[in-house]
């Protein structure tokens, strides 16, 4: 139980354009779910809280107007980039929070997307 | 905001040897513990976790101990095999749906 799905995994694209990543709770529904985003040899790093059905909360440093996140359903929460450039190139995870088993702490992750920007 | 800091960066152990590592944690508000395992390119998993109730947990041979005067948890693996080689993370919360704050993640190594 507890599993997350992202899609795309990869997903490789020209500067300039934008890039839309979904991130699912496939057995589980989930009020809140997490945005990071991890460079090479690093941790990860907390982007936005996404909750559903109110704006995200982004973290210090993190452009609400470059990383759009919309989380619409229960079961899922979408993260667009937009205008990526190089510099956004990154592995990013999403996880997310069951509502059902009353552990509100517990994260669960999602496979993450790498993101290369030409 | 909360701090995590851990250690050792890299650790290398001979199979079968015990491996630790530790963490601190600034924020006394946090009262939430997990550890993931990241092997490289894929996702972070849950192999343990530890709330502020609790002094130590064990599952097989993993095992969290907390100390919550000193502010600081550490992971325990025993007879280590060479699949345990990954990348390991510790983490604070708050708990109650609050963010992770992550550790910058301990690299073990486990020569057969």
């Amino acid at each position: 139980g507890a599993v997350v799905s992202q899609h795309p995994s990869r997903v490789i694209c020209k500067s300039g354009t934008s890039v839309k990543i979904e991130c699912r709770s496939l057995d589980f529904q989930a009020t809140t779910m997490f945005w990071y985003r991890q460079f090479p040899k690093q941790s990860l790093m907390l982007m936005a809280t996404s909750n559903e059905g109110s704006k995200a909360t982004y973290e210090q440093g993190v452009e609400k107007d470059k990383f759009l996140i919309n989380h619409a359903s229960l079961t899922l929460s979408t993260l667009t980039v937009t205008s990526a450039h190089p510099e956004d190139s990154s592995f990013y995870i999403c996880s997310a929070v069951p509502i059902q088993t009353g552990e509100t702490d517990t994260q669960y992750f999602g496979p993450g997307t790498r993101l290369t920007v030409l | 905001g909360e701090n995590v800091e851990q250690h050792p960066s890299t650790l290398s152990v001979q199979e079968g040897d015990s491996a630790v590592i530790k963490c601190t944690y600034s924020d006394s508000a946090s009262n939430y513990f997990p550890w993931y395992k990241q092997e490289l390119g894929k996702r972070p998993q849950l192999i343990i976790d530890i709330r502020s109730n609790v002094g130590e947990k064990k599952d097989q041979r993993i095992a969290v101990t907390l100390n919550k005067t000193a502010k600081h948890f550490s992971l325990h693996i025993t007879e280590t095999q060479p699949e345990d080689s990954a990348v390991y993370f510790c983490a604070a919360s708050p708990g109650g749906y609050s963010t992770l704050t992550f550790g910058k993640g301990t690299m073990l190594l486990v020569s057969p």
